[in-house]
C-alpha cells in the first residue's frame, strides 16, 4: 500500500545554513511522483518541487533539491540558505500512476533562528 | 492567488448543524479533491471528483457529502457536525493525468471550520 512517512515532527536550523528533512515512502508500483509542500503558518499549501520516478537527476528549484535514492525509497529536501521565512510545516506527497490521489506525510516543522 | 478558490475562509458553527464548503477549481483542472487536516495533523484525503462524477474515496464519514457540477466547481456537505469535525479544510484542482508535466495539485487557501 502507497505510504508517506516523515520521520522528523521538528527541526531547526540556523539562518544561512542548510537543512535536510526526511522522507521515505512505500509503492508496489514502478511509476510514481513525489512532490514537498510548503504550509507557513497561514495555512495554505503551496508547492515547492516535484521528482518524478523515472526522473534520471535530482529535482532542483532554487535553494530547494531534492534528494532521491531510488533503491532506498527516499526523497529528501534540502533547503540551503535557510532563511527566517522558512519557518513553517513541510509536507512530502506521493502520486501513484494508477492513481489521482496524494498521499501525504504527517509532516516536519521547520523553525529557523537568526 | 493560486486559481482555485474556497468560500468561505473560515467558519464557526454549533454541533449538530450542518455546513457547505464551496470551491472552484483552477481554469482548465477537471479534478477536484477534498481533504481535512486537524490541529497538527497531516491532510486526510477525503474525496475526489473528475468532471462530475467521483472517482476516488478516501476516509470520508458517512455524514459527509460531495458532488461536482456541470461548471466543475464543488461543493462539501459536512451534516450532524461534532467537535472533532473542526479542522481546516483544503479543496484542491488538478490536470488529468498524463497532459504534461506532473505537478500534482494547486490548493485553495482553505476553509477553516470551527465546530463549538
Amino acid at each position: 500500500a502507497q505510504k508517506i512517512t516523515q520521520t522528523q515532527p521538528g527541526m531547526f536550523v540556523q539562518e544561512k545554513e542548510a537543512v535536510t528533512l526526511d522522507c521515505t515512502y512505500d509503492t508496489s508500483d514502478p511509476s510514481y511522483g513525489l512532490f514537498w509542500y510548503k504550509q507557513p503558518s497561514s495555512g495554505e499549501m503551496i508547492f515547492l518541487i516535484y521528482q518524478g520516478s523515472y526522473d534520471q537527476q535530482n529535482a532542483t528549484e532554487g535553494r530547494y533539491s531534492l534528494n532521491f535514492q531510488k533503491a532506498r525509497k527516499s526523497a529528501n529536501l534540502v533547503i540551503s540558505a535557510s532563511q527566517l521565512g522558512d519557518s513553517a510545516m513541510y509536507f512530502c506527497a506521493m502520486r501513484e500512476r494508477n492513481t489521482d490521489k496524494l498521499i501525504f506525510g504527517t509532516g516536519t516543522r521547520l523553525q529557523v533562528f537568526p | 492567488d493560486s486559481g482555485v478558490t474556497q468560500t468561505p475562509k473560515h467558519l464557526i458553527t454549533a454541533t449538530g448543524q450542518r455546513v457547505t464548503l464551496r470551491c472552484s477549481p483552477r481554469s482548465g483542472d477537471l479534478s477536484v479533491y477534498w481533504y481535512q487536516q486537524s490541529l497538527d495533523q497531516g491532510l486526510q484525503f477525503l474525496i475526489q471528483y473528475y468532471n462530475g462524477e467521483e472517482r476516488a474515496k478516501g476516509n470520508i464519514l458517512e455524514r459527509f457529502s460531495a458532488q461536482q457540477f456541470p461548471d466543475l466547481h464543488s461543493e462539501l456537505n459536512l451534516s450532524s457536525l461534532e467537535l472533532g469535525d473542526s479542522a481546516l479544510y483544503f479543496c484542491a484542482s488538478s490536470v488529468e493525468r498524463g497532459q504534461g508535466i506532473d505537478y500534482g495539485y494547486t490548493f485553495g487557501s482553505g476553509t477553516r471550520l470551527t465546530v463549538v
